[in-house]
């Protein structure tokens, strides 16, 4: 069965200190795995999209990174607007209707 | 920037009553989704619709519920006879192949 584990569930942190997210899958062929974000009471926000292990992305104070069992969204420096809950999903080679599964994500607090 | 909007933001209906929940996916897209969130669960995929066809549906998309695209712009979500437990936030969402998917602010449906 398709799965995706996100850890930790909740994340506190200072502002500007460094730390990473995790999100575990197992997946019968991976298509693709995506980082949202997503604030109280809204919509999932894309972030990144990964294809293959090895390949990462980077958007301001956010990196994502991925191997063949594991992805990390790496925070630098996080500021209170950085705080959401960012949520892993990957599509499964399974489908190819764009189907996404998701982890159960991780609420990050950053205080100043 | 193009957006996937909703409506309505709340819904609240008895027991047994008919909802139809309404989307407007980006102007390009060609892949529509809808998913749905329990308060405190994870995001859960209910239905992809392409080339005016459902092409995936979850355990979930029982004979309740049905999708329409009734023009070039909308996209519906309909629950026949609604439970308890359908209570949720829904959420719409697109994307121009089945890739990136951007996703709606949400129906926040309350069945009492």
């Amino acid at each position: 069965e398709d799965q995706v584990t996100q850890s930790p569930e909740a994340l506190r942190l200072q502002e500007g200190e460094s730390s990473s997210l995790n999100c575990s899958y197992t997946v019968s062929g991976l298509r693709g795995l995506f980082w949202y974000r997503q604030d109280p009471g809204k919509g999932p926000e894309f972030l990144f999209t990964l294809y293959s292990a090895g390949e990462e992305k980077e958007k301001e104070r956010l990196k994502a990174t991925l191997t063949k069992k594991e992805s990390f969204l790496h925070i630098t420096a996080p500021k209170p607007e950085d705080s959401a809950t960012y949520l892993c999903a990957v599509q499964a080679g399974s489908s190819n209707t764009g189907k996404l599964i998701f982890g159960q994500g991780t609420t990050l607090q950053v205080k100043p | 920037e193009p957006e996937v909007t909703q409506t309505p933001s709340h819904q609240v209906t008895q027991m047994g009553q008919e909802v139809i929940l309404r989307c407007v996916p980006i102007s390009n897209h060609l892949y529509f989704y809808w998913y749905r969130q329990i308060l405190g669960q994870k995001v859960e995929f209910l239905v992809s619709f392409y080339n005016n066809e459902i092409s995936e549906k979850s355990e979930i998309f029982d004979d309740q519920f049905s999708v329409e695209r009734p023009d070039g712009s909308n996209f519906t979500l309909k629950i026949r006879s609604t439970k308890l437990e359908d209570s949720a936030m829904y959420f719409c969402a697109s994307s121009l192949m089945s890739d990136e998917q951007f996703f709606g602010p949400g129906t926040r449906l309350t069945v009492l």
